[in-house]
């Protein structure tokens, strides 16, 4: 299983935007980015998942480059609700296996 | 929809005692996972379905056993319970759709201790 490597933790403020950075150097070509969201006593919860180039929606942006060996998970405006840690995982669809680093830790501070 | 659900969402066990985790989805999903959290660290894959009477080894097997033989169960087993799997467990299940989505719904995780 291809691994990914993220910061250890990251501090903000109320309202900046986030940019947390995932490597991928070994990703297969049927490894679909992933980012995950958790809170303190609670399951993983999905946030985006891309290819390549780039995927919004309503609660962040998945920037990919045209190599796919890093990805760059995009917070606009965050929130102290915000704080949780987030996880950059490869889902390789056809095999069915996903494998989740240790994450990043976001401490969003008023 | 109730989404996943696990049972029990904790328990105390001795070391040596066996007991079985339990893990529904009513989504329909092919797929199915079972992972362990221990404190400040990622999840871990134990072992995952790709569909009822299939399944296989994740990163973490030993010590855990698991059966499919419907859709919506996926129940983990703890056979002789060392207190080195004192963690949390979760169980996620997804659909992957023909473009390659795939997003895994996860279970609110039951809490073990071994002592």
């Amino acid at each position: 299983l291809a691994k990914t490597t993220q910061p250890v933790s990251m501090d903000s403020y109320e309202g900046q935007e986030v940019n947390i950075t995932c490597s991928h150097n070994n990703i297969a070509t049927n490894d679909y980015i992933t980012w995950y969201q958790q809170f303190p006593s609670q399951g993983p919860r999905f946030i985006i998942q891309g290819y390549k180039t780039k995927v919004t929606n309503e609660v962040a942006s998945l920037f990919i480059p045209a190599d796919r060996k890093s990805s760059t998970l995009s917070l606009p405006r965050v929130s102290l609700s915000d704080t949780a840690v987030y996880y950059c995982l490869l889902l390789n669809t056809n095999a069915g296996k996903s494998t989740f680093g240790d994450g990043t830790t976001l401490t969003v501070k008023p | 929809n109730a989404g996943v659900t696990q049972t029990p969402k904790f328990r105390i066990l001795k070391i040596g005692q066996s007991m079985t985790l339990q893990c529904t989805q009513d989504m329909n999903h092919n797929y199915m996972y079972w992972y362990r959290q221990d404190p400040g660290m990622g999840l871990k894959l134990i072992y995952y379905s790709v569909g009822a009477g299939i399944t296989d080894k994740g990163e973490v097997p030993n010590g855990y056993n698991v059966s499919r033989s419907t859709t919506e169960d996926f129940p983990l087993r703890l056979e002789l319970a060392a207190p080195s799997q004192t963690s949390v467990y979760f169980c996620a299940s997804s659909y992957p759709g023909t473009s390659g989505y795939n997003e895994q719904f996860f279970g609110p995780g039951t809490r073990l201790t071994v002592l």
